[in-house]
């Protein structure tokens, strides 16, 4: 069975810019979740998805914002980006309440 | 929110050594994961053990929900087991990362 997929798995943008990742969930996980990682701030929390609607947002600018599919993949954008933008940002899905979460491999993002 | 602290930061290890990991946690939990991140920065899942004690060869874990900490044992390291491991606790689908212990195991 396919695992989570992140794509790009990297990226160089020029501050100022656009960018826009994707994750296709594994198949039948219906919930998918993002993180950035940085080494000064760790693994921080980004927004959840479940069934299209995001059900909880962490403490990060309106800059970042995400949607999901009706086929469960998902996207996040980041909008106008700042050279503190450039890190990984992971994906993770599973099935729903009761499970853990498979995480993909991850974007790099740099921001130069 | 949650706050969540692993111990130690750092653990340097001679290969056949054995380590315990330490995860607290501030409040209930829905879920609680341990992750091993490897050198390519994928998270990979090495537990979901919100209460009770699972094993899975040389490595075990054990949560006690109700104390709020999680335990994790390595046995036998190898150089293999080298990395940066990772507790995490999901509460209201919002899922909280420790900093992370990261562990060097020597040959």
């Amino acid at each position: 069975k396919a695992g989570v997929t992140q794509t790009p798995r990297y990226l160089i943008k020029t501050r100022g810019q656009q960018v826009t990742l994707s994750c296709s969930p594994i198949s039948g996980h219906r919930s998918v979740s993002w993180y950035q990682q940085t080494p000064g701030q760790g693994l921080q929390f980004l927004f959840e998805y479940f069934s299209e609607t995001q059900r909880n947002k962490g403490n990060f600018p309106g800059r970042f914002s995400g949607r999901q599919f009706s086929n469960s993949r998902s996207e996040m954008n980041v909008s106008t980006l700042e050279l503190g933008d450039s890190a990984l940002y992971l994906c993770a899905s599973k099935p729903g309440q009761g499970s853990g979460y498979t995480f993909g491999s991850g974007t790099r993002l740099t921001v130069v | 929110g949650i706050q969540v602290e692993q111990s130690p930061p750092d653990l340097i290890l001679q290969e056949g050594a054995n380590s315990t990991l330490r995860c607290n946690f501030s409040d209930s939990v829905n879920n609680l994961q341990w992750f091993h991140q490897n050198p390519w920065g994928q998270l990979i899942n090495l537990f979901y053990i919100p209460s009770g004690t699972k094993q899975n060869g040389r490595l075990s874990a054990t949560t006690v929900a109700t104390e709020r900490y999680s335990l994790l044992y390595i046995s036998s390291s190898q150089t293999t087991d080298s990395g940066v491991y990772f507790c995490a606790v999901e509460q209201n689908n919002d899922m909280r990362f420790g900093a992370g212990t990261r562990l060097t195991v020597k040959p």
